[in-house]
């Protein structure tokens, strides 16, 4: 069955203080891995595509990358502003399942 | 650009009474899913539709229903309501072109329709 599980549950970092999500997907024919950001109260709002091993994407103090199993999504010197539930999701041809989330605490 | 739009926001129901919630997608994007997010099970796949047509469909009862409009605009109902049902309710727009590029669109999700069911 096509499965997406991140890790951790849950992360509080210092501020400035670097870490990466994890990702791992077991999904039949993938044609992209996603990442979200949401914050309480929101809709999950778009980060990165990634669409095959070994790619890199950044954004700000973001950086995605991707292998065939898992992808990780690394944080540069987080600030209190990246508080948020991180999302992955893996897209097939039938639909684009999610991963429970990450959420990220970052601490002044 | 304006977003998608969900509305209503927040909604209360009883058991056994009925729903539909709405969806205003991005101008331009045709395809519009539905998914309902809960504590327990996260984000869970409902249906997807383009052009007025279902085109996937998730792993939920009949209860569940939508429809699309011309403008693309979509609806979900759900009959029958349950205390279970209580979740948000997101909807997602994306561009939806031929081939891989439909596949590789990304989402746009709304803010959600917060549904109580008491």
């Amino acid at each position: 069955e096509d499965q997406v599980t991140q890790s951790p549950e849950a992360l509080r970092l210092q501020e400035g203080e670097s870490s990466s999500l994890n990702c791992s997907y077991t999904v039949s024919g993938l044609r992209g891995l996603f990442w979200y950001r949401q914050d309480p109260g929101k809709g999950p709002e778009f980060l990165f595509t990634l669409y095959s091993a070994g790619e890199e994407k950044e954004k700000e103090r973001l950086k995605a990358t991707l292998t065939k199993k898992e992808s990780f999504l690394h944080i540069t010197a987080p600030k209190p502003e990246d508080s948020a539930t991180y999302l992955c999701a893996a897209r097939n041809n039938n639909d684009m399942r999610f991963g429970a989330g990450t959420r990220l605490t970052v601490k002044p | 650009k304006a977003g998608v739009t969900q509305t209503p926001r927040y909604l209360i129901k009883t058991r056994g009474q009925q729903v539909t919630l709405s969806c205003s997608p991005i101008s331009g994007h045709r395809s519009v899913s539905w998914y309902q997010q809960t504590p327990g099970q996260g984000l869970q796949f409902l249906f997807e539709y383009f052009s007025e047509t279902q085109r996937n469909k998730g792993n939920f009862p009949g209860r569940f229903s939508g429809r699309q409009f011309s403008n693309s605009r979509s609806e979900m109902n759900v009959s029958t309501l349950e205390l279970g049902d209580s979740a948000l309710y997101l909807c997602a727009s994306s561009w939806s072109g031929q081939g891989a590029s439909k596949i590789m669109s990304p989402l746009h999700f709304g803010n959600g329709t917060r549904l109580t069911v008491t």
